[in-house]
């Protein structure tokens, strides 16, 4: 049972614009959600979180913003650079579970010149 | 660079092998989670621990265990090895909410 789900496998955006990476989960005991970027041959790198009493974090060129209604929450990088080309993963806590973590299969992002 | 090491990078073994892969947490983290990577799949949670204690279980096998040592750095022992054990295994240590992880070990079972 996938309880993080991030749709589209991958992503191609023109360097400058806009790009939106989006999640879905399914379980409303999730209280923390985490956005991670991967590059090959290295471990994730937590680039920003939210915790589920807000609905908005921006952290420079990194805005995530959350729909708790529809289990919802996105990701976006603006303005997309091509550094920015990395798999990016959706991550979730669950409240009382500890601190581990249930991931998304992730989401390849290409950003072209 | 996350503060967290993992070695080896790469080991490459046989079925039916056992094989332990060693993590070191950043300084001052007492919490260390071990995930693994299967092809094409996102990161699952196998087992965390906090102190020398364990703290939470994920779907880890029963032919894979952990522990905690002392000075905090992690060990994950894997044993009678299938070609299905082969994935990224990821260590990630926190001090709390965020988990900083390492690059990782990549295990090959052939």
């Amino acid at each position: 049972d996938q309880q993080v789900k991030q749709n589209s496998p991958s992503l191609s955006v023109q360097e400058g614009r806009i790009s939106i990476l989006n999640c879905d989960y399914t379980n409303s005991m999730f209280d923390y959600f985490l956005w991670y970027k991967k590059y090959p041959a290295e471990g994730p790198t937590f680039l920003i979180s939210i915790s589920s009493i807000k609905d908005k974090n921006e952290d420079g060129r990194f805005t995530v913003f959350l729909n708790k209604s529809a289990k919802h929450l996105s990701l976006h990088i603006v303005p997309s650079q091509p550094g920015d080309s990395a798999v990016y993963f959706c991550a979730a806590r669950l409240t009382g579970g500890g601190n581990k973590l249930t991931f998304g299969t992730g989401t390849q992002l290409k950003v072209e010149l | 660079d996350s503060g967290v090491t993992q070695t080896p990078k790469h080991l490459i073994t046989a079925t039916g092998q056992r094989v332990t892969l060693r993590c070191s947490p950043r300084s001052g983290d007492l919490s260390v989670y071990w995930y693994q990577q299967s092809l094409d799949q996102g990161l699952q949670f196998l087992i965390q621990y906090y102190n020398g204690e364990e703290r939470a279980k994920g779907n880890i096998l029963e032919r894979f265990s952990a522990q905690q040592f002392p000075d905090l750095h992690s060990e994950l022992n894997l044993s009678s090895l299938e070609l299905g054990d082969s994935a990224l295994y990821f260590c990630a240590s926190s001090p709390g909410g965020v988990q900083f992880f390492g690059p990782g070990t990549r295990l090959t079972v052939l």
